[in-house]
């Protein structure tokens, strides 16, 4: 069963630190996306890594992947009050035999930065 | 250029009705992907279409629910005779490619009565 889980599912912060999320999946999938959802909104996409050892930076957030591990990470550097939200990692499966767009996500983890 | 358009954002059904979703990707995408998300969970894959065509609904339970996206107008995804456990908000997502990133509409939260 193709299975993507992301730790820790709760997150409270206070504000100026540093935290990593992270996000194991256990396809060969090397195509993986973090996403942003407010409550009662839509998924903002964040990043998308095409590769192993793939980095991108946005801001404060910074995302990594090891196809090797099948892991990947979201590290928030000197948080700030406006990146409350819940983040989500997601695995396409086509490489497992889905179709693309068929995405597995994991539960998210909501993330609360707290003055 | 207008994102994914979804409507109603909002729907209140009692059980035994019909719900009907409307998706209307981005101008030029034609391919569709619908998913469901329940309270406090990630987003569930239900279907994927490309004009005309179902490319894969392994997501979508087999009775009760159907999607189509026709030549012309939004994709539709249509639960008949809906239960409470049917109650949740359902995204839908389009795509210009299969290899190009997909984009996420505000989503219908259907309430079953």
């Amino acid at each position: 069963e193709l299975k993507v889980e992301q730790n820790p599912l709760f997150l409270s912060m206070q504000e100026g630190k540093n935290y990593t999320i992270y996000c194991n999946y256990s396809t060969t999938s090397d195509r993986l996306y973090w996403y942003r959802q407010d409550p009662g909104k839509s998924l903002e996409s964040l990043f998308v890594l095409l590769s192993n050892g793939a980095v991108k930076q946005e801001g404060r957030l910074m995302a990594s992947l090891d196809t090797k591990a099948r892991l990947s990470t979201l590290h928030i550097t000197a948080a700030v009050h406006d990146l409350s939200a819940t983040y989500f990692c997601a695995v396409d499966t086509e490489d497992y035999g889905g179709s693309q767009g068929n995405l597995i996500f994991g539960k998210g983890t909501k993330l609360s930065v707290k003055p | 250029n207008a994102g994914v358009m979804q409507n109603p954002r909002h729907l209140v059904r009692r059980r035994g009705q019909e719900a009907r979703l409307r998706c209307s990707p981005m101008k030029g995408h034609s391919h569709v992907y619908w998913y469901r998300q329940l309270p406090e969970e990630g987003l569930k894959f239900m279907v994927y279409l490309q004009k005309e065509n179902i490319i894969d609904e392994s997501g979508m339970p087999k009775e009760r629910f159907s999607a189509e996206f026709p030549k012309e107008g939004p994709s539709i995804l249509r639960i008949q005779q809906v239960v409470r456990g049917d109650s949740a908000a359902y995204f839908c997502a389009s795509s210009y490619r299969t290899d190009t990133e997909a984009f996420f509409g505000q989503g219908t939260r259907l309430t079953v009565v």
